[in-house]
């Protein structure tokens, strides 16, 4: 079954430390990788995407992700955390043979920056 | 949230009664979707639509509906038969680059469910 991993349900970390998040997944195919950011009762915001090409991927507000094949992860990172980050993240991935409509997203991750 | 707008905010529904959900967009998106948020879990896809007149079932279609007449717009009705409805929707739109996997979905601020 294809399914995405977020092994853990909340991250802490002292503002201006670096921070990852940390997903794994299991598709069939070429996955194309996502992330997004939720503030409370919001939608999703893009963060970054994973399509092809160099394995680290910059997105918004600072953030980066690295696709790694053979760990089957896309970690997100930044190297220096603020408070403005604690949020909810999701990732998710779009299996490429599923006709493209179809995204599963993990069950999220609530990051918590401490001043 | 981008150019997608959500109505109600709040939506507060008595059992056995049907409800529709609003859902706007002003980017020239030709897909839409609609997910379900529970607490805890990612989200589910309960339709979604490519073209206007034309939708699709996604995961959890069951006890929902939708509609899709215009390009801009995508309404989603709770129907009775949903056992439990109470969750937070959210809408989303992508352009359709050819390759839709690789496509960004937008999202909309949400609309919070509540069955009393």
């Amino acid at each position: 079954a294809q399914s995405v991993a977020q092994p853990e349900d909340q991250v802490n970390v002292a503002e201006g430390n670096p921070l990852t998040v940390k997903c794994t997944y299991s598709v069939s195919g070429n996955p194309y990788l996502f992330w997004y950011v939720q503030y409370p009762n919001r939608g999703l915001q893009f963060l970054l995407k994973y399509i092809t090409g160099d394995n680290l991927v910059k997105g918004s507000y600072g953030f980066e992700a690295e696709f790694n094949k053979s760990q089957t992860s896309f970690h997100l990172k930044k190297p220096s955390a603020l408070v403005s980050d604690s949020a909810l993240y999701f990732c998710a991935v779009r299996p490429s043979n599923t006709g493209g409509f179809k995204t599963i997203f993990g069950a999220g991750t609530r990051l918590f920056v401490k001043a | 949230d981008g150019g997608i707008t959500q109505s109600p905010k709040y939506l507060f529904r008595k059992e056995g009664q049907n409800v529709t959900l609003s859902c706007e967009q002003n980017l020239n998106h030709d897909a839409m979707y609609w997910y379900r948020q529970d607490p805890g879990q990612g989200l589910r896809l309960i339709y979604y639509s490519q073209i206007v007149n034309d939708f699709q079932k996604g995961d959890i279609a069951e006890g929902y509906s939708v509609s899709r007449e215009k390009k801009e717009s995508f309404p989603l009705t709770v129907t009775s038969a949903q056992k439990n409805p109470t969750a937070f929707y959210l809408c989303a739109s992508s352009e359709l680059s050819g390759v839709a996997s690789t496509d960004t979905q937008y999202f909309g601020p949400g609309t919070r469910l509540t069955v009393l």
